[in-house]
């Protein structure tokens, strides 16, 4: 059975420094795509950052890339230089079968001046 | 741009009462619609998969016949809560994938109150 694990439930940073979110993943498909989305308290869930699971290139979409370690079936969240506005709700999420998500239980991020 | 739209975006009701739930891609065609329910400080959990023009498919220990789906048109899909109960109170989110796309766009959310 796939399983999204995030085993922080809370991470705190400084402003303008970098933090690492983590996720691990199990799955049995030879095919499967991992995102990171965004929820902050008014609770629009925001698209990050994709990562399949065929990409040779770790994804990178601004100042979010994704460490994505495929022998270890991790895919980390790296924010880098953060700033007040990031301070939110991160899920972690998975492809089941071809088009359902399964979400990890999330990480509540606090950026601090 | 994707779009998606959720109406009502917080409702409040009585006990064995129905709630209904619209769900809008605006700018692009779903063939896909998903409902989740998220309970305070929980994560998403995926209730059901609408395809247009079909039945729904729902996740296993949700209740079919307590939430009605339909996906009438490749732009809305609605869930209607019937009989709601206080333990029904949750975040529902919904989200829609272009056909040919793996992302899926999420709207805004629903909360449901009910008293």
């Amino acid at each position: 059975a796939q399983k999204i694990t995030q085993t922080q439930p809370g991470m705190f940073v400084q402003e303008k420094e970098a933090v690492t979110l983590d996720c691990t993943y199990d799955t049995s498909d030879p095919s499967y795509g991992l995102f990171w989305y965004k929820q902050p308290s008014s609770g629009e869930m925001i698209f990050l950052i994709y990562q399949g699971s065929y990409d040779q290139q770790n994804a990178t979409e601004g100042r979010y890339s994704l460490n994505f370690q495929k022998a270890r079936k991790s895919a980390n969240l790296v924010i880098s230089a953060s700033q007040l506005g990031d301070s939110a709700m991160y899920f972690c999420a998975m492809t089941r079968g071809p088009d359902k998500l399964i979400f990890g239980t999330g990480t509540r991020l606090q950026v601090f001046p | 741009g994707a779009v998606v739209s959720q109406h009502p975006s917080w409702v409040i009701c009585k006990s064995g009462t129905s709630v209904k739930i619209e769900c809008r891609s605006l700018d692009f065609q779903a063939t896909t619609m998903f409902w989740y329910r998220q309970f305070p400080k929980q994560s998403l959990m995926l209730m059901a998969t609408s395809n247009e023009g079909s039945k729904a498919t729902y996740e296993q220990g949700v209740e079919k016949d307590k939430f009605l789906i339909n996906h009438a048109s490749l732009t809305l899909s609605t869930l209607t809560v019937t009989s709601a109960h206080p333990e029904d109170s949750s975040f529902y989110i919904c989200s829609a994938r272009k056909q040919g796309n793996n992302e899926q766009f999420f709207g805004p959310g629903t909360r449901l109150t009910v008293l």
